[in-house]
């Protein structure tokens, strides 16, 4: 089944430097989105782009997708010690139930 | 946010063992879905539910049931444990008010156990 492809796997950084996630997939989407999980907690939507969006801002975060590489990209500006999480990208497919799949995800370390 | 429980919380069980978890909404959602999550292969779809009694199998149900017989709960069986299904269990929820379907609402997670 198709699955987005988080890079790096894991990204540690200071407090207040940005940091950038890559999601790559293998098939045509209708939307991609982004969640965070904090240790042993469930995920947390962060943000949805539909594919005929390029780019989509909401706080701290930018994320970006490029359709025609099947990639996105999720940045976090003036990064935090409590953004420290795993973050996971999610492609949503067109079907009878809003299909997502989720990929492996990136563990972000941000080091006060 | 989204009112999604689990129970148990937490749960040790023997080999062979039936075991259901049960996970339950508060905000009338459409969807619901169950989902493990094992270190290297972040989280797949066991069953889903898209309105009541109506559900279907995700990538990996073997060994797994589901029932959904009011909006509000759906239930995941384990029909006779095994230690393969030894994983943490999410439950998700999605398809409510103005926000889009494909957006899921997580509840806190199930750790499961099999000796």
């Amino acid at each position: 089944s198709q699955q987005g492809e988080e890079d790096p796997q894991a990204l540690s950084i200071q407090e207040g430097e940005n940091a950038t996630m890559n999601c790559s997939y293998k098939t045509s989407i209708n939307n991609l989105q982004w969640y965070r999980q904090n240790s042993g907690r469930g995920l947390v939507h962060l943000i949805l782009i539909r594919s005929n969006e390029r780019e989509k801002h909401s706080g701290r975060l930018r994320v970006t997708l490029d359709t025609s590489k099947k990639s996105s990209s999720l940045l976090i500006t003036a990064s935090r010690a409590a953004d420290t999480a795993s973050y996971f990208c999610a492609t949503g497919e067109s079907g009878g139930y809003q299909k997502v799949t989720f990929g492996t995800g990136t563990k972000l370390q941000v080091i006060p | 946010d989204a009112g999604i429980t689990q129970s148990p919380r937490h749960k040790v069980t023997e080999t062979g063992t039936p075991v259901t978890l049960r996970c339950h909404q508060t905000e009338n959602h459409r969807y619901m879905y169950w989902y493990r999550q094992d270190p290297g292969h972040g989280l797949r779809l066991i069953h889903y539910s898209y309105g009541v009694k109506d559900t279907d199998k995700g990538e990996v149900s073997d060994g797994y049931s589901v029932s959904r017989s009011k909006t509000e709960d759906f239930l995941l069986t384990l029909e006779s444990a095994t230690s393969s299904q030894t994983s943490v269990y999410f439950c998700a929820i999605s398809g409510g008010g103005d926000r889009s379907s494909y957006e899921q609402y997580f509840g806190p997670g199930t750790r499961l156990t099999v000796t």
